[in-house]
């Protein structure tokens, strides 16, 4: 079993529309929790950080459930510019360890 | 913000060459460096940990004595591919981190590696 499981992609949808990313942790000590964005062939940028509490930026909204060790982000009012891949990343003991990646292309 | 200076950005190299990839914290110290490499259309897989002066951490199934890290300073780490072949062809990046003093986890830019 992967560390960090994703949805499978491609997800394609048009502007203005609402995506739901799911993402599953395999370890229970994990620490802390982001979602990162990676452009093709470009290093991952930090997104956002997951709490428990959730956690909400604008059109992005990420939540984390550590009894289910699931977390979540959702993308409100898409944008051609959000398309990119999503990753979802755990903190375990210092190492930041990435899923595979969900890509979203955001279509006109 | 912490900035990390990734170079080169991509290589070409000959199959059975060495590769140096270096990169260096600009704004700040790196107590650790974190090396990945990502296939196309696969997530980063992280391969070692290094901390200043010590010997990195290699994590399983990678061969040290193929991806050589060296951490000799705050300021630099340099990951070289040794006797590289096709099958190394990959986007490696590094990630710095300063200790306890600026959490968070700042990247290279990447370099794009090539074995032909």
């Amino acid at each position: 079993r992967k560390e960090v499981e994703q949805d499978p992609g491609p997800f394609n949808v048009p502007e203005g529309a609402t995506v739901a990313f799911n993402c599953t942790y395999s370890n229970s000590a994990s620490q802390s929790f982001f979602w990162y964005r990676q452009d093709c062939r470009k290093e991952p940028k930090l997104l956002m950080s997951v709490y428990s509490s959730g956690n909400e930026d604008g059109r992005f909204t990420a939540q984390l459930n550590r009894a289910s060790q699931y977390i979540s982000l959702l993308i409100r009012d898409s944008k051609l510019s959000d398309s990119a891949t999503y990753l979802c990343v755990v903190n375990q003991g210092g190492k930041l360890i990435f899923g595979q990646g969900t890509e979203l292309s955001v279509k006109p | 913000g912490a900035v990390v200076s990734q170079h080169p950005s991509w290589v070409i190299c000959k199959s059975g060459t060495s590769v140096k990839i270096e990169c260096r914290s600009l704004d700040f110290q790196a107590t650790t460096m974190f090396w990945y490499r990502q296939f196309p259309k696969q997530s980063l897989m992280l391969m070692a940990t290094s901390n200043e002066g010590s010997k990195a951490t290699y994590e399983q199934g990678v061969e040290k004595d193929k991806f050589l890290i060296n951490h000799a300073s705050l300021t630099l780490s340099t990951l070289t591919v040794t006797s590289a072949h096709p099958e190394d062809s990959s986007f490696y990046i590094c990630s710095a981190r300063e200790g306890d003093i600026r959490p968070g986890y700042t990247f290279g830019s990447g370099t794009r590696l090539t074995v032909v």
